[in-house]
């Protein structure tokens, strides 16, 4: 079946340590791939994007993400986390099929901590 | 550019009641999409509309019904209100809807039935 799966509900994180939050996919052919924050009450703001070429993207905050399709991951990282960045991160996809269209398939979220 | 607008931002409905959540999308913005979050099921698809035209749907009852408009606008409508219908609704826009094209999300349209 067709799935995206982020394995860590949760991760602490101290200020200015580096985070690296995972995702893998399962499905036929590779898939676009975004990663989405979502900031307490707020809505989804895109953080960077991957369709093809160059598998490692850069984003926007300091974020980048690297694709490997012989894991079917693309991780999100971040060489030195700020407070600012305590949110709660997803994963989406979508893969081009007939019913596709608007249509993207979200992971269940990383929620991360950053402590002093 | 403005981005993505919903309204309300936040409502308290009744069991049995309906609703209709709006979202503006991104001026040049054609498509629409529509989102349900609750802290059970994650993010999930409800419906996408491209030029007044529904083109997808996700697996929700016949209850959740949205539309657009020859601006863009979009209205999602969900009758006879049940408890678990609680939920964050996003909208997001996108240029054309294509897999390609990248959706921007609205703040939400935060929905408590009781």
């Amino acid at each position: 079946a067709q799935s995206v799966t982020q394995p860590d509900i949760h991760i602490t994180v101290s200020e200015g340590a580096s985070l690296e939050l995972r995702c893998n996919y399962s499905y036929g052919a590779t898939p676009y791939l975004f990663w989405y924050v979502q900031s307490p009450g707020q809505g989804l703001q895109l953080l960077l994007k991957y369709f093809s070429g160059d598998t490692l993207v850069q984003g926007i905050k300091g974020f980048e993400a690297e694709f490997k399709r012989s894991q079917s991951s693309f991780n999100l990282r971040k060489p030195s986390v700020h407070w600012s960045d305590a949110a709660e991160y997803f994963c989406a996809v979508v893969v081009m099929t007939t019913d596709s269209w608007g249509k993207l398939q979200f992971g269940a979220g990383t929620q991360v901590v950053v402590t002093p | 550019k403005a981005g993505v607008t919903q309204t309300p931002r936040y409502l308290i409905k009744t069991r049995g009641q309906q609703v209709t959540l709006s979202c503006s999308p991104i001026s040049g913005h054609r498509s629409v999409s529509w989102y349900q979050q609750t802290p059970g099921q994650g993010l999930q698809f409800l419906f996408e509309y491209f030029s007044e035209t529904q083109r997808n749907k996700g697996n929700f009852p016949g209850r959740f019904s949205g539309r657009q408009f020859s601006n863009s606008r979009s209205e999602m409508n969900v009758s006879t209100l049940e408890l678990g219908d609680s939920a964050l609704y996003l909208c997001a826009s996108s240029l054309a809807g294509t897999s390609s094209n990248e959706q921007y999300f609205g703040p939400g349209t935060r929905l408590t039935v009781t």
